[in-house]
């Protein structure tokens, strides 16, 4: 059975630091989706990754993709309290969801 | 452009009724996902459409679960004899479908809250 895993869960950290969100998945993939999710909102799309060794970056946050590791990172540069909110990796393959990371920026 | 919209934002329903929403897409968006989502889970994927022809439903979709997409633009997912284990927000995303199947951005709308009493 696919499997999409988020590292950490939970993540709570100062503004200004920086840390990276890994999401690890068990079977090929070429492509890989994150998302930004607000308490009581629906899903924004943030990154699409087509192909292996993909990077985009808006503003303060960086995503990867490494389909032969089966991993994708979305790194976050100088935290700011606006981050907070749970962040969603998804899998092409039948569209599956990671369980989330939800990022508390403090100040 | 208004976004994706959904009705209702929440239903209350006794268990084993039937419950109908609806998703009204981003107008010139070709495909139409409907997804699950529990509290604190990721959304599940429960079905694709490309205009009107269902190509995808997940294998966990019970026979319960049935969508349309009569003319490719709107969508109803109708879900019968309501278990309390439905209670969950419904989501709908629609996407413009240039490339392969989801290699394109989905906008998802506001969801529908579901509580199964």
């Amino acid at each position: 059975e696919l499997k999409v895993e988020q590292n950490p869960l939970f993540l709570s950290m100062q503004e200004g630091k920086n840390y990276t969100i890994y999401c690890n998945y068990s079977t090929t993939s070429d492509r890989l989706y994150w998302y930004r999710q607000d308490p009581g909102k629906s899903l924004e799309s943030l990154f699409v990754l087509l192909s292996n060794g993909a990077v985009k970056q808006e503003g303060r946050l960086m995503a990867s993709l490494d389909t032969k590791a089966r991993l994708s990172t979305l790194h976050i540069t100088a935290a700011v309290h606006d981050l907070s909110a749970t962040y969603f990796c998804a899998v092409e393959t039948d569209m599956r969801f990671g369980a989330g990371t939800r990022l508390t920026v403090k100040p | 452009d208004t976004g994706v919209s959904q009705d209702p934002r929440h239903k209350i329903t006794k268990r084993g009724q039937n419950v109908t929403f609806r998703c009204d897409p981003i107008s010139e968006h070709n495909r139409l996902y409907w997804y699950r989502q529990t509290l604190g889970q990721g959304p599940e994927f429960l079905t694709y459409f490309q205009n009107e022809a269902q190509l995808e439903k997940s294998r966990l979709l019970s026979d319960r679960f049935s969508a349309e997409r009569p003319k490719g633009s709107f969508s109803t997912l109708e879900i019968q004899r309501t278990e309390q284990g439905d209670s969950a927000m419904y989501l709908c995303a629609s996407s413009l479908g240039m490339g392969g199947r989801a290699a394109d951005t989905q906008y998802f709308g506001p969801g529908t809250r579901l509580t199964v009493l």
